[in-house]
């Protein structure tokens, strides 16, 4: 069965402190794996899509890396505004919804001035 | 203009009230999709429209009742629903239902309360 654990569940950061979010994921063959940012009562707005190990992409303070076995969200000197709830989802080779997608439960990031 | 709009954002309503969540999306993508996202659960696929016809129900009660009229605007009806129903109900297009690498990219969500 594919799964996808988040951690830490919450997180709270001084501004200008990186840090990292981890997304560990368990699938018969990996497809993509997605990060999503969702605001407090919005809907989650995408942030990448990484294929395969090694893979790198940035944006603006974000960096997304993958491997076999997990992918990180890493946050380099936040500010306020990047508090926010990030998702990780995963689509793999079979099986999953018809959506193909497989989501964890979020990382609740805070981020104070 | 948001990529996909979603009205009502917020919804109360009695256990015995007709409702409808309506969602259209500007996007030019052949597949939409209703989402429940409740608290500290991951977000739960509730139906799949590619090209205006259902192609995934997973198993959710009848009292949720989804309409696709065109692959411009998904609706889902609202009958009969239970306290525990109170949630974000988010909508969501991709450009096909499922293909690889298919980005989803969701709407603002409507917030159903049911008293």
């Amino acid at each position: 069965e594919d799964q996808v654990t988040q951690s830490p569940e919450a997180l709270r950061l001084q501004e200008g402190e990186s840090s990292s979010l981890n997304c560990s994921y368990t699938v018969s063959g990996l497809r993509g794996l997605f990060w999503y940012r969702q605001d407090p009562g919005k809907g989650p707005e995408f942030l990448f899509t990484l294929y395969s190990a090694g893979e790198e992409k940035e944006k603006e303070r974000l960096k997304a890396t993958l491997t076999k076995k997990e992918s990180f969200l890493h946050i380099t000197a936040p500010k306020p505004e990047d508090s926010a709830t990030y998702l990780c989802a995963v689509r793999p080779y079979s099986g999953g919804g018809a959506d193909g997608l497989t989501f964890g439960k979020g990382t609740h990031l805070i981020i104070q001035p | 203009e948001t990529g996909v709009t979603q009205t009502p954002r917020h919804l109360v309503m009695g256990m015995t009230n007709k409702k409808s969540l309506k969602c259209e999306q500007h996007l030019g993508h052949n597949a939409m999709y209703w989402y429940k996202q409740s608290a500290k659960k991951p977000l739960e696929l509730m139906f799949v429209y590619s090209l205006e016809e259902r192609v995934e129900n997973n198993s959710v009660p009848s009292r949720f009742s989804p309409e696709c009229p065109n692959s411009s605007h998904l609706f889902l009806h609202l009958h009969t629903l239970q306290p525990e129903d109170s949630a974000l109900y988010l909508c969501a297009s991709s450009q096909e239902a499922g293909g690889p690498g298919n980005t989803i990219y969701f709407g603002e969500g409507s917030w159903l309360t049911v008293v």
